[in-house]
């Protein structure tokens, strides 16, 4: 069956780095779209950023554009997310979830936690 | 990128119907059939419930069904059962190719 497992959250400090993880299986990973979407501790969803099957296309939300980074492997079907200049705001479980169709995340992973604090 | 609305909580009674909605503009939701609804319950993964406005996923019970009308979209979920009370929020594709979510809706099962 289809399974995402995230690696790499931990505890950073503000400005800080962190680069995330996902590791795809039982799928063709090389035909789907792939998004980071987040989810601050007791609040709602957040899509963060995705990236196209061929990794041509990119985009992100306003909240993280120019400090995320997504990127994609498909010979080793996964998937990243580098973190640059972190702030408090950041902290959150980050999930990477597959696009079935557009907005349509059809699987997610368990979610890592990033916790960004002094 | 301002998030999708949807009210905050909405309750009913076992076997009653409630439809949750989710509101955005002509450049989201009313611009596009990529609206989904997602289900989740507390410490667990978002599941996805209804796709493409008003496709249910193989496995999800027909008592969800997801319609759109102009710029608001929502999820009816008929014959409520204590097992749909959770957190229920929508997505949409939008015209700047980003995602956007709804801020949620909290199901409560009186």
């Amino acid at each position: 069956q289809v399974q995402l497992v995230e690696s790499g959250g931990g505890l950073v400090k503000p400005g800080g780095s962190l680069r995330l993880s996902c590791g795809a299986s039982a799928f063709t990973f090389s035909d789907y779209y792939m998004s980071w979407i987040r989810q601050a501790p007791g609040k709602g969803l957040e899509w963060v950023s995705y990236i196209s099957s061929s990794t041509s296309y990119t985009n992100y939300a306003d909240s993280v554009k120019g400090r995320f980074t997504i990127s994609r492997d498909n010979a080793k079907n996964s998937l990243y997310l580098q973190m640059n200049s972190l702030r408090a705001e950041d902290t959150a479980v980050y999930y990477c979830a597959r696009e079935g169709s557009y907005a349509t995340f059809d699987y997610w992973g368990q979610g890592t936690l990033v916790t960004v604090s002094s | 990128q301002s998030a999708l609305t949807q009210p905050a909580s909405v309750s009913g009674s076992p076997g009653q119907s409630i439809t949750i909605s989710c509101s955005g503009t002509s450049s989201d939701v009313g611009g596009y059939s990529y609206v989904s609804w997602f289900q989740q319950h507390p410490g667990k993964v978002p599941k996805l419930m209804i796709y493409d406005v008003s496709n249910r996923p193989s496995g999800v019970s027909n008592r969800f069904s997801g319609s759109k009308s102009g710029n608001t979209a929502s999820l009816t979920i008929s014959g409520l059962q204590a097992e749909d009370e959770a957190h229920y929020y929508c997505s949409s594709y939008t015209s700047s190719s980003t995602r956007l979510f709804g801020g949620g809706t909290k199901v409560t099962v009186l």
